[in-house]
């Protein structure tokens, strides 16, 4: 059974700062998505990342997928009000017929 | 081009009853996902519909069903519904089954009382 660990699960800092959200497995995924939702809301996609180590960046966010296509990591600079949400990470296998999500980083960022 | 849709947005209904969820996917998607996501969770895989086909399916019981129709909108269909079905269910389209990630609607918050 493939599974995604995200930590930490919540993560309260002060604008300005600047964090990093973990996204963990044992199983290899083909492809690694990251989404925000807010509550209400559906997930919006952020970023996918598909090749072993590619590093993508969006604005003040950087995406990371691992080496060997296990692991992942946002980074974000300058935290900003507006960044407040839950971040997803998902992933999936080669023929894309499931794609699962971690339980998710509930970012609260105070002003 | 126009999002994902769901309807309703808010269901109330009785435990063992049965409830039919909707989605229209976006413009120019052929595949459909359905997620269910319970309160501080992330979403789980209930089953996926590629061009009017089940793709996959996630750790559901027979009595979760579905649809895709011609027109790549779909059905989610629970049948005698449990307490523990209250969620949000997400539904979520993309092109050629998702390897490059989902359009979600605003999903559907069902409670069964």
């Amino acid at each position: 059974t493939q599974l995604l660990e995200q930590s930490p699960q919540f993560l309260s800092i002060q604008e300005g700062e600047n964090l990093t959200v973990y996204c963990n497995s044992s199983s290899v995924f083909s492809s690694l998505q990251w989404y925000r939702q807010e509550p209400g809301e559906g997930p919006v996609l952020l970023v996918t990342v598909v090749t072993g180590g590619e590093v993508k960046k969006l604005k003040r966010l950087t995406f990371q997928f691992g080496d060997a296509r296990k692991d992942s990591s946002l980074h974000i600079t300058a935290a900003q009000t507006g960044d407040t949400g839950l971040y997803l990470c998902a992933g999936g296998d080669s023929s894309a017929s499931k794609i699962i999500f971690g339980s998710g980083t509930r970012l609260s960022i105070r002003p | 081009e126009t999002g994902v849709t769901q309807s309703p947005t808010h269901l109330i209904k009785t435990r063992g009853q049965q409830v039919t969820l909707r989605c229209s996917s976006q413009s120019g998607h052929n595949t459909v996902s359905w997620y269910q996501q319970a309160l501080g969770q992330g979403p789980q895989f209930i089953f996926q519909y590629y061009r009017e086909e089940e793709n996959g399916r996630g750790n559901f019981p027979p009595r979760f069903s579905g649809l895709q129709f011609p027109n790549y909108s779909s059905e989610l269909n629970v049948n005698a519904l449990e307490l523990d079905d209250s969620a949000l269910y997400l539904c979520a389209s993309s092109l050629d089954r998702g390897h490059y990630g989902y359009t979600f609607g605003s999903g559907t918050r069902l409670t069964v009382v």
